[in-house]
């Protein structure tokens, strides 16, 4: 079973509001990920971690930035939260189990609505 | 033409059944493979993951991986209601790669 946990699991924000979105994992992966997903629609990769002071944008743009200062926390933050930012946010770390083996698992994600 | 495809569904089955979900790839440099099951409004689930040919079983659910035609599949035996859900295949090529998943069939498996 994956230890990996977000908090908040729901919030409801006003527009133009910062907030930051928690992630911690107990299993000492290097990797962790950050997902966006909408109701009935496909995942989509927006920041990822290889490691302390490692983090790189996804495949879609987004404005929120993510920091990795400690290995088991990848928090994720919006300076300036809009509708447009309403979605479910999905973190989730890896590790590789052998050669041609990587598991990646995921938090039970954060449920965001801007007004 | 995307790296993963999946059909959308939903894939209808009677309880009992075998449920067959389907997964082409495009890059012939993927190393292993991973089912997720994605209960609705829930986060994915790793179910099983497979890197050679050939079948690969684990109690109810069977992957099977075809690298010559690009394709992977699950198959779920003696389907359950409980089995309903969304399933996205995902494809990992290896070294510091990140998976890239489809976007999922749902299926749905009636009493």
């Amino acid at each position: 079973e994956a230890d990996i946990y977000q908090t908040p699991r729901y919030l409801v924000i006003g527009t133009g509001k910062k907030i930051t979105l928690e992630c911690s994992q107990t299993m000492g992966h290097d990797k962790m990920y950050w997902y966006q997903q909408d109701p009935g629609m496909e995942l989509h990769l927006i920041h990822y971690s290889y490691g302390v002071n490692s983090t790189e944008k996804g495949d879609l743009s987004s404005e929120s930035t993510v920091s990795r200062i400690r290995t088991e926390h990848f928090p994720l933050t919006l300076e300036s939260a809009r509708p447009s930012h309403t979605s479910q946010y999905l973190c989730a770390s890896s590790e590789f189990k052998q050669q041609g083996v990587i598991e990646q698992f995921f938090g039970p994600g954060t449920r965001l609505t801007v007004l | 033409q995307k790296e993963v495809e999946q059909n959308s569904g939903p894939l209808s089955v009677p309880e009992g059944a075998i449920a067959s979900l389907n997964c082409t790839y495009s890059d012939r440099g993927s190393q292993s493979f991973f089912w997720y099951r994605q209960y609705s409004g829930k986060s994915p689930e790793l179910i099983m993951f497979i890197y050679s040919n050939g079948d690969k079983e684990d109690g109810r659910f069977t992957a099977q991986l075809n690298k010559a035609s690009q394709y992977v599949s699950l198959l779920i035996r003696d389907s359950q209601p409980s089995d309903s859900a969304t399933y996205l295949c995902a494809r990992w090529i290896g070294g510091y790669s990140t998976l890239t998943f489809g976007k999922g069939t749902m299926l749905l498996v009636s009493p």
